[in-house]
């Protein structure tokens, strides 16, 4: 089975503070997505990265895709409670292109 | 900016009556997905449309779940009948395929099931 193990699964910080989340997997995807779902809600596509190595910012969230494309990072700068949201990584592997889910990280950003 | 319609909103029903969801995806998208969420988790697929023709229908519990998008459009997903454990949240995403890889996908704001 293939799986997108994310971590940490959950996330409790004060506003203000860093934070990274890691995405990893021992297979090799063709691309990577980040998603932000917020409660009630489904789940809204922040960015794809392709490429490894790659790494794109919007604005205070930076977003790595490992060398061997493996595994991406999503790092939060300054965070802020419109942050708080279940964070997902997903992607589609090399050779089945089947589009897989992460196990989701639930981040909190208190006041 | 294009955005996935789904309704309803949401929906109570009681257990082994039919419910339905309907899906608008974006205009274009050739790919339209079903999936369920439990709470807390990441979404589960339940099919996968390409046009009319459906591509992956391998998790949908075929016994009581039925997908269909007549016209390559719009798609209805039934539920006949409901069990208490179909309670969770559906949602209709579609996406468009690059060459070589997936640029991801719109979800629409989803359909949450509770059943009684």
């Amino acid at each position: 089975t293939q799986l997108l193990e994310q971590s940490p699964q959950f996330l409790s910080i004060q506003e203000g503070e860093n934070l990274t989340v890691y995405c990893n997997s021992s297979s090799v995807f063709s691309s990577l997505q980040w998603y932000r779902q917020e409660p009630g809600e489904g789940p809204v596509l922040l960015v794809t990265v392709v490429t490894g190595g790659e790494v794109k910012k919007l604005k205070r969230l930076t977003f790595q895709f490992g060398d061997a494309r493996k595994d991406s990072s999503l790092h939060i700068t300054a965070a802020q409670p419109g942050d708080t949201g279940l964070y997902l990584c997903a992607g589609d592997t090399s050779g089945t292109y089947k589009y897989i889910f992460g196990t989701g990280t639930r981040l909190k950003v208190l006041a | 900016e294009a955005e996935v319609a789904q309704s309803p909103r949401y929906k109570i029903t009681e257990k082994s009556q039919a419910v339905a969801f309907w899906c608008d995806p974006i205009s274009g998208h050739a790919t339209l997905y079903w999936y369920r969420q439990i709470l807390g988790q990441g979404p589960e697929l339940l099919v996968q449309f390409q046009d009319e023709s459906v591509v992956d229908d391998s998790q949908l519990p075929k016994d009581r779940f039925s997908a269909e998008r007549l016209k390559g459009v719009d798609s209805t997903l039934k539920i006949q009948p409901a069990e208490l454990g179909d309670s969770a949240m559906y949602l209709c995403a579609s996406s468009r395929m690059g060459a070589n890889y997936n640029y991801g996908y719109t979800f629409g704001s989803g359909t949450r099931l509770t059943v009684v």
